[in-house]
């Protein structure tokens, strides 16, 4: 079954206290992003990559870093997390973000439910 | 910059009524706007999508939606609703290279569906 797979589903941690967020596909995406939801707000990009190692800051990058060493994973991490990065986390990735298949056209995952104290 | 704004933040609607969810953008460019679903403790699905050609799209559920260029909005409909369609319904235009290769999502319409 094609699928976005991210872990984990639910994390209460501290504050400073480092994590990472997993994200898989399957569907041999090029293009992978995370987005933050919080309410009121929609959902707000934090980084994107284009392809392996190449990935580059959303709009909302500050207290996060990505990594893109294979295809099929895009780990989010939260060096020093603060309560401001209490939120609901979103993977996504599309086969390749503009071309003949379209643009945007975004699979999620079922989202991390991250809270820190 | 480009934006997204989803004028009603909660609608009930009785289950078989119709419902319209309204959704304005900013977007200097050719827009690609998007339709997307989010029921309890799920991640978002795709309803429909608009890139070019027929401006009425249909697309998944049984959902449709108008693109306006002359009014910049992309509103989203359904003829009779039912209990299932209860979710939050964002509304999303994509950018290019420009503007971050990315979604710019409204802040999204929660739905209630009476019996």
């Amino acid at each position: 079954e094609a699928q976005v797979t991210q872990n984990p589903r639910y994390l209460i941690t501290v504050t400073g206290k480092k994590l990472t967020v997993t994200c898989s596909q399957n569907m041999n995406h090029e293009y992978m992003s995370w987005y933050r939801q919080d309410p009121g707000l929609g959902l707000r990009q934090i980084y994107y990559s284009m392809n392996v190692e190449v990935t580059d800051k959303g709009d909302v990058p500050e207290g996060y870093k990505v990594s893109r060493k294979e295809k099929r994973n895009f780990p989010l991490i939260l060096e020093s997390p603060s309560p401001n990065q209490t939120s609901l986390y979103f993977c996504a990735s599309t086969r390749e973000w503009s071309g003949s298949f379209g643009t945007g056209e975004l699979f999620f995952g079922e989202g991390s439910r991250l809270t820190v104290l | 910059a480009q934006s997204v704004t989803q004028p009603d933040i909660h609608i009930t609607v009785s289950e078989g009524a119709s419902l319209e969810l309204r959704c304005n953008y900013s977007y200097g460019a050719t827009p690609y706007l998007f339709w997307y679903v989010q029921s309890p403790g799920q991640g978002l699905q795709l309803l429909l999508k608009y890139f070019s050609g027929d401006t009425l799209v249909q697309g998944i559920k049984g959902f449709e939606a108008e693109f306006k260029r002359s009014q910049s909005s992309f509103n989203l409909r359904k003829p009779s609703v039912h209990w299932s369609d209860a979710a939050e319904y964002f509304c999303a235009v994509a950018t290019g290279v420009a503007a971050g290769n990315k979604l710019t999502f409204g802040g999204g319409t929660r739905v209630l569906v009476k019996p």
